[in-house]
């Protein structure tokens, strides 16, 4: 069965440095999706991409962060300048047509020291 | 808020026995999905059900949903220890973020 993937699994950072997270959505998904979980704490939106542009972001996506599909095979998070309550799991989703379910990637493990 | 909220927060049950979660919301919805995570994984799909629907079997699993009371239910049927995990629900109203709640943690022992 065909699933996200995403890259690195656990990506140790400076604070204040940039960080780009990668995955790889389902191929002919059309709906993409980033959330995170601070350990301990229930799963957060953070933002979601379709047709080539951001359709809804929260509160917690301010300025520091950007998305971007540079390829039509990946989709990135980066953040800019990593704060330490940036450390979190970073989970990518994808879902096809509308109504349909999303399927989670294992998640990047962001360690900001 | 589309969250759901899940109920109890924590189960915990022998190997064999059922497990029932409950998932309560507030708005109206298009679809109500059911999530699972193992401690330090990604979430997992378990089943979608559609507000038209009333009840949805997948293997061991049984899910409902009462539209009218905003309220849905996942039954875990002949529970194995490797059911062992959290449970969430996601509320929606179409394609867009899901919201999960706190969940319900599912400890089945052997």
């Amino acid at each position: 069965e065909p699933e996200v993937t995403q890259t690195p699994s656990h990506q140790v950072t400076q604070m204040g440095q940039e960080v780009i997270l990668r995955c790889v959505p389902i191929s002919n998904h059309l709906y993409f999706y980033w959330y995170r979980q601070i350990l301990g704490q229930k799963v957060e939106f953070l933002v979601s991409f379709y047709n080539n542009e951001i359709s809804e972001k929260s509160e917690i996506f301010d300025d520091q962060f950007s998305v971007e599909r540079p390829d039509g095979s990946n989709f990135t998070l980066k953040i800019r300048s990593t704060k330490l309550e940036d450390s979190a799991m970073y989970f990518c989703a994808s879902s096809g047509l509308n109504d349909q379910p999303q399927h989670f990637g294992d998640g990047t493990r962001l360690s900001i020291l | 808020s589309q969250q759901g909220e899940e109920d109890p927060q924590a189960l915990s049950i022998q190997e064999g026995e059922n497990a029932t979660m409950n998932c309560s919301y507030k708005t109206s919805i298009n679809n109500l999905q059911w999530y699972r995570q193992n401690s330090g994984r990604g979430l997992v799909h378990l089943i979608l059900i559609r507000s038209n629907e009333r009840e949805k079997h997948s293997g061991r699993l049984r899910v409902t949903l009462d539209t009218s009371k905003k309220s849905s239910s996942l039954l875990i049927t002949a529970s194995r220890a490797a059911d062992t995990a959290s449970y969430f629900c996601a509320p929606a109203r179409g394609a867009g973020k899901s919201t999960f709640g706190d969940g319900t943690t599912l400890t089945v022992k052997p």
